[in-house]
């Protein structure tokens, strides 16, 4: 199984602030992955897809980059409704696997 | 909109059986493959299993491989998931998930349902 590392497990950062989440996988996986929010009690919402597209009508201020085993999620300005927690999923292989996710807060 | 809508979760004993449904509206049902991801309580995510958009191929992660079992109807648009000797640890929010890509499972999740919780306890 490709396993997904992810870091850090929580941050707390200002509102305005730049935010940057990593996600390692223990293969190549190409562009194959996702980057999702999860806020408490909800399902999972699809904000990358492909590594680095923008799913239609998710805000700018979210992106995505990297290829291979190395990827990177970003939050540009930190709003307070960002507050949540955010996973990558690989689909290179089955069984497709998520990282453990990343809790982020305001400070 | 396109939507996905679980149902079926409850109380079952170790052992027991349950049947989750996910019903799908707004989109062409048999042309994407879909999938189940459970989520524990307090922990991450984990995926299940997955039906082509034919349903005759189907997937299982090894943790469930044998007891659990997908399908898919679709003159009703929806999914199921049949969930045979059942464990504590099966205990999780199950969600099910639409394929972005036609057909074939890729595991590129686009939608996702609001979830059902299965609880295994005696």
């Amino acid at each position: 199984d490709i396993q997904m590392t992810q870091s850090p497990s929580s941050l707390s950062a200002s509102v305005g602030d730049r935010v940057t989440i990593t996600c390692q996988a223990s293969q190549d996986i190409s562009n194959y992955l996702n980057w999702y929010q999860q806020k408490p009690g909800k399902a999972p919402k699809v904000l990358i897809y492909d590594a680095s597209n923008l799913e239609t009508g998710v805000p700018s201020r979210f992106s995505g980059s990297g290829s291979g085993t190395d990827f990177t999620f970003t939050i540009s300005s930190l709003q307070p409704e960002d507050v949540a927690t955010y996973y990558c999923q690989q689909y290179y292989n089955l069984p497709f696997t998520f990282g453990g996710g990343t809790k982020v807060e305001i400070k | 909109e396109v939507q996905l809508l679980e149902s079926g979760g409850g109380l079952a004993q170790p052992g027991g059986s349950l049947r989750l449904s996910c019903v799908a509206s707004e989109f062409t049902f048999t042309n994407y493959a879909m999938s189940w991801v459970r989520q524990a309580p307090g922990k991450g995510l984990e995926w299940v299993s997955g039906i082509s958009g034919s349903g005759g191929t189907t997937y299982y992660a090894d943790s469930v491989k044998g007891r659990l079992f997908i399908s898919r109807d679709k003159s009703k648009n929806t999914l199921y998931l049949q969930m045979n000797s059942l464990r504590t640890e099966d205990t999780a929010v199950y969600y099910c998930a639409k394929d972005r890509r036609w057909l074939l499972l890729s595991g590129a999740f686009d939608i996702w349902g609001q979830g059902t919780t299965v609880t295994v306890s005696s």
